[in-house]
């Protein structure tokens, strides 16, 4: 399998939920990255990893909780969210550095809905 | 900081119309400039990219675009769109060799019959 893969598609979870959302790379990429797409909003980061660390958190609430076990591997941790965190949100994986820039890779999203 | 400017939000075409999506960035430091698509309920999909050399830039589905340095554009056109062209287009700037892109709002292209 090839390129990134995210799960589930669809989500609907209550308010009170515990879910997590995967995605997966098999690229060989040194970077991943957590994105929101909000209708009518500009993409928003909200987490990157470099070879499994965590480099950038753009003020996301705690109730996002990401994870990067290895670096084929990103998950979002989702706890107590709210109605306006329903959204698209976007799994990314890049190659950067001295190796050249292919672009990002995006998964296909999770799209959330919070009741 | 870098930024990306799309100025058209919407942009009506009829078909077999030829079509141009703008794009301005900020910088003028060494920069890498991309185009993605979205179709609906999908993920964005790399249409094209420049990193140096040429500034004219061919990507798939019959797009290009040209970097102008001094004017810092990136514009998108098509010669000829499809209906199956109807989609949101995002432009991206990075600066070189960081893993940071910075996405413009989105054009949304409606290819008309």
């Amino acid at each position: 399998e090839t390129g990134v893969t995210q799960t589930p598609r669809h989500l609907v979870m209550g308010m009170t939920n515990k879910k997590s959302l995967k995605c997966e790379q098999h690229l060989g990429h040194n970077a991943m990255y957590w994105y929101k797409q909000s209708a009518k909003k500009p993409l928003e980061l909200m987490f990157v990893y470099s070879l499994e660390e965590r480099v950038e958190n753009n003020s996301v609430p705690s109730r996002f909780s990401p994870e990067c076990p290895n670096s084929s591997h990103l998950f979002l941790h989702l706890h107590t969210l709210q109605p306006e965190d329903s959204a698209l949100y976007l799994c990314a994986s890049s190659q950067f550095g001295r190796q050249g820039d292919g672009g990002y890779t995006f998964g296909s999203g999770t799209r959330l809905t919070v009741v | 900081a870098q930024s990306v400017t799309q100025l058209d939000s919407q942009v009506p075409v009829f078909e077999e119309a030829p079509v141009e999506l703008r794009c301005n960035y900020s910088s003028s430091v060494s920069v890498y400039l991309f185009w993605y698509v979205q179709y609906p309920n999908q993920g964005l999909q790399l249409l094209l990219k420049y990193l140096s050399g040429s500034t004219l830039v061919k990507g798939i589905n019959g797009f290009e675009a040209e970097f102008n340095k001094s004017q810092t554009s990136f514009h998108l056109r098509k010669p000829s769109v499809h209906i199956s062209d109807t989609a949101e287009y995002f432009c991206a700037v990075s600066d070189r060799g960081t893993y940071k892109y910075i996405f413009g709002t989105g054009t949304r292209l409606k290819v008309l019959a």
